[in-house]
């Protein structure tokens, strides 16, 4: 069965600050990963996707990830934070045919 | 700008009245999901859909919820009778397995039923 865990349900970050969000998955095979952001009112938002190669993947909005595979985590990254990046992070596993998400990590961004 | 798009955006109903949410998947997509998203249970997937064909619809509640394609360009996803605990928001999501695996969400439908 697959799953995922977001170990953090809400963090508070200075904007400016580093921003980091662990998510650990459980899957049966090599794992599609997945992170999205969802705004209040809105849908989600695809921010970046790890299938194979490179285990640091660089998405939009300034954010990446890595993939350790030792560790069955995919932790979301963003070196300097900025107020619009308040929102909910949701990581995901899986492929198109079945994803499973996390219970996602609401971030708040302080002045 | 290709969207999933979603339709109503909001709707409250009293309890025991049907309702239908609609859904027009990005052109060219062969895969549609259905998922729920409350702050109790979080994102639960209760359908998925390829080239129209229902393929797993095991999250759903059987007996008020049906979710069906009768077309490429739409999906739908009904529920009657409607109860209060149906409340939440509910989003479509489409993808094409032919050139990726991800999924790209609509903006929700918010039902509140009282």
């Amino acid at each position: 069965a697959q799953s995922v865990t977001q170990p953090d349900i809400h963090i508070t970050v200075s904007e400016g600050a580093s921003l980091e969000l662990r998510c650990n998955y459980s899957y049966g095979a090599t794992p599609y990963l997945f992170w999205y952001v969802q705004s209040p009112g809105q849908g989600l938002q695809l921010l970046l996707k790890y299938f194979s190669g490179d285990t640091l993947v660089q998405g939009i909005k300034g954010f990446e990830a890595e993939f350790k595979r030792s560790q069955s985590s995919f932790n979301l990254r963003k070196p300097s934070v900025h107020w619009s990046d308040a929102a909910e992070y949701f990581c995901a596993v899986g492929a198109l045919r079945k994803l499973s998400f996390g219970a996602g990590t609401t971030v708040t961004v302080r002045a | 700008d290709a969207r999933v798009t979603q339709t109503p955006r909001h709707k409250v109903t009293e309890m025991g009245q049907e309702v239908t949410m609609r859904c027009q998947p990005i052109l060219g997509h062969n895969t549609v999901f259905w998922y729920r998203q409350t702050m109790m249970q979080g994102l639960e997937l209760l359908a998925y859909f390829r080239n129209r064909a229902p393929l797993d619809d095991s999250g759903m509640p059987k007996d008020r919820f049906s979710a069906e394609m009768p077309d490429a360009t739409l999906a739908t996803l009904k529920i009657q009778p409607s109860e209060p605990r149906d409340s939440a928001v509910y989003f479509c999501a489409s993808g094409d397995r032919q050139t990726n695996t991800e999924a790209f969400f609509g903006q929700g439908t918010r039902l509140t039923v009282v």
